[in-house]
């Protein structure tokens, strides 16, 4: 059974610092990996999409990275802001095969000081 | 393109009573999904439609949820009797069809609190 761990649940820092977020899953065999943010009483917001054949991918500030075989990524924020606070969902989808549902882990909540 | 669209944004009920939440998908996305977020908790799916069929509902409580999807487009998600554990964030996304390389998008949810 597939899981989705992130850490940390919560983190706090001060506006201009980059971070760091992290994401394991259990089982490698996955298609590809979405980083979503969630403002509250908002839905999710996809930031990042990863094949499971590629290594990274950037999108702004941010940096998502994948190594499947150890069944990691991180999401990398630079130059952070106070508009960057959300929770922060890191979701793998299944092999083909499969059916398209994402599985999530629980987030980290971010929270940037001004 | 207008986005997933969900009804109510918030409900409180008692528990044992039944309520019912809306979705209207991005027009001409085939495959609904419906996930619940519990406070503190990721979105676990409970169901996926492909048009008006049925897809995955291994984990929709069904002695209390039931859902359909009328004529392949807007959706209703129904749970009856309500209990406690069931507060929540119903969250309906949409996608073009079914299948890893199709992109999901998510409606705001509606916030549940049974009491």
């Amino acid at each position: 059974k597939q899981e989705v761990t992130q850490i940390p649940a919560a983190l706090s820092v001060p506006e201009g610092e980059n971070l760091v977020l992290n994401c394991s899953f259990t089982d490698s065999a996955i298609y590809n990996l979405q980083w979503f943010r969630q403002d509250p009483g908002k839905g999710l917001t996809s930031l990042l999409l990863i094949q499971s054949s590629q290594r990274e991918q950037t999108s702004g500030r941010l940096n998502a990275s994948l190594d499947k075989s150890s069944g990691r990524s991180t999401l990398y924020i630079a130059a952070s802001q106070p508009g960057d606070s959300a929770t922060y969902l890191c979701a793998v989808r299944r092999a083909p095969g499969s059916q398209g549902n994402l599985i999530f882990g629980k987030g980290t909540k971010l929270s940037v000081k001004p | 393109e207008a986005g997933v669209a969900q009804s109510p944004r918030y409900k409180i009920i008692e528990k044992r009573q039944s309520v019912a939440f809306w979705c209207n998908p991005i027009s001409g996305h085939a495959t609904l999904y419906w996930y619940q977020q519990i406070l503190g908790q990721g979105p676990k799916l409970l169901i996926q439609f492909q048009n008006n069929g049925v897809v995955d509902d291994s984990q929709l409580p069904k002695d209390r949820f039931s859902a359909e999807r009328l004529k392949g487009v807007d959706s209703t998600l129904k749970i009856q009797p309500a209990k406690l554990e069931d507060s929540a964030v119903y969250l309906c996304a949409s996608s073009l069809a079914s299948g890893p390389n199709y992109g999901y998008t998510f409606g705001s949810g509606t916030r549940l609190t049974v009491v």
